[in-house]
């Protein structure tokens, strides 16, 4: 089964600041995604991949294979970013054909303070 | 827009009654999956079903049972609530892997209150 590590757990910045958050996992995977948890608890998934970096406005995630890590950057933070952000690796599941787990990370919940 | 329909926001029940916690999904997606949230354990997950009355258990399914009678729904049930089943449930769904690159896609979540 993977093990998951995100860190920090916790995060405080302020408004401009850049933020990294940091994802390792065990075993290799298929696909890694971030997702965005907004307090009242509704899942967006902001990104998805399994090699090199992407970049959507403000937020970068990267990915590493070889070393098993991947971080997601926040560029120029704002207080509507504070949110939990979690990371999440994904595996082939041999009992369907095409099926797939997600093993998820604790979570690192990002504080914003203007 | 995929949405993903979870049947209440909030829930409180009692110890030892039955409980169905609803998701119905309108994308046509082939996986369905049911976790619950706490704090401090991250996602967890509880059952999952890659078709219609297919089902596989997750990481924690004691206590707990699906149904998928129709592709668009899939009902997780509390077979004898206890408190311990307080927490935070999420649905979510997506396409068979080798169709689609495209990630899970969530429910808002069902807060639950075993009392």
């Amino acid at each position: 089964k993977n093990e998951v590590e995100q860190s920090p757990q916790n995060l405080t910045a302020q408004e401009g600041e850049f933020i990294t958050i940091n994802c390792s996992y065990s075993v290799g995977i298929s696909a890694l995604h971030w997702l965005q948890q907004h307090p009242g608890g509704g899942i967006v998934s902001l990104f998805m991949l399994s090699s090199g970096k992407k970049k959507h406005g403000r937020l970068i995630a990267t990915i590493n294979i070889q070393e098993k890590h991947s971080s997601l950057h926040i560029t120029a933070s704002h207080p509507r970013d504070s949110a939990v952000y979690i990371c999440a690796v994904r595996s082939p599941l041999y009992s369907g054909a095409g099926s797939y787990q997600l093993t998820f990370g604790k979570g690192t919940k990002l504080s914003v303070i203007p | 827009d995929v949405k993903v329909t979870q049947s209440s926001r909030y829930l409180v029940k009692r110890t030892g009654e039955k409980v169905f916690l609803e998701c119905v999904q309108d994308m046509d997606h082939e996986n369905m999956f049911w976790y619950r949230q706490d704090p401090g354990l991250g996602l967890r997950l509880i059952y999952f079903s890659y078709d219609v009355k297919m089902k596989e258990k997750g990481d924690i399914p004691e206590g707990y049972s699906v149904s998928r009678e129709k592709k668009e729904r899939f009902s997780l049930i509390l077979e004898s609530a206890s408190t311990n089943q307080t927490s935070m449930y999420l649905c979510a769904s997506s396409f068979w892997a080798a169709k689609s690159n495209q990630p899970q896609h969530f429910g808002d979540g069902t807060r639950l209150s075993i009392l």
